[in-house]
């Protein structure tokens, strides 16, 4: 099955950029997608099909995808972005949805 | 606005069944694909099943396959998730999400705020 890799974690000081990979097979041939997850709430969408922001996500969200790596890239960063964040594709082989396991920015 | 609002879930001991259901509002429910999320305590997300529009075609991860079931009932704006043969390990939060209204599956655009599942004796 289709396997996506993030780091556990990544720390980031205020105002600087946080940018999170997310590894898998060919990743650059599938639309990625991104979520931000805050403790205790549902998972939000904050970027689609690998660069596309939802409306209500601030433009200091952004996400690229070649090869065999995706990211998603937060400038400027906040206090209130700290969060899970996990990338998730459809793999048409399986016919399934995978995420990968998340990565916990921490704003330093 | 778009609203998915899950019910459903509590306690229940192994081997046990349970219903969720997940009720749909603010757009038109029939036009896109639906979607289960689980996600265990202290735990990341977990893709559990997805149903087409018209209901024809579902998906499972393979954990669940052969005990839970995922439909639709298009003419009420209702998902569910049968979930049969429960395992301990099946204790999570059930998140229901919209998913594409494209040929196939894609983004998780809008979700619910979760049922709590508890499988234990």
């Amino acid at each position: 099955s289709y396997v996506l890799t993030q780091p556990p974690s990544v720390s980031v000081a205020p105002g600087q950029t946080a940018r999170i990979t997310c590894g898998g097979d060919n990743i650059g041939t599938k639309s990625v997608h991104w979520y931000q997850q805050k403790p205790g709430q549902a998972p939000v969408l904050v970027v689609y099909d690998d660069s596309a922001r939802p409306s209500g996500i601030p433009g200091r969200f952004s996400g690229s995808n070649s090869g065999n790596t995706a990211a998603l890239t937060i400038s400027r960063v906040e206090a209130g972005d700290e969060a899970d964040y996990y990338c998730q594709v459809w793999d048409s082989n399986s016919d399934h949805h995978v995420f990968g396991i998340g990565t916990k920015v921490t704003v330093l | 606005d778009v609203q998915l609002v899950e019910s459903g879930g509590g306690l229940v001991q192994p081997g046990g069944s349970l219903r969720l259901s997940c009720a749909a509002s603010g757009f038109t429910f029939s036009g896109f694909w639906m979607t289960w999320v689980r996600q265990a305590p202290g735990k990341g997300l977990e893709w559990v099943a997805s149903v087409r529009r018209d209901g024809s075609e579902e998906d499972y991860v393979d954990a669940v396959k052969g005990r839970f079931t995922i439909s639709r009932d298009n003419a009420k704006n209702l998902l569910f998730l049968q979930m049969n043969s429960l395992r301990v390990e099946d204790t999570a939060v059930y998140y229901c999400a919209r998913d594409s209204v494209a040929a196939r599956p894609g983004n998780l655009d809008y979700w619910g705020q979760g049922t709590l599942v508890t499988v234990s004796s």
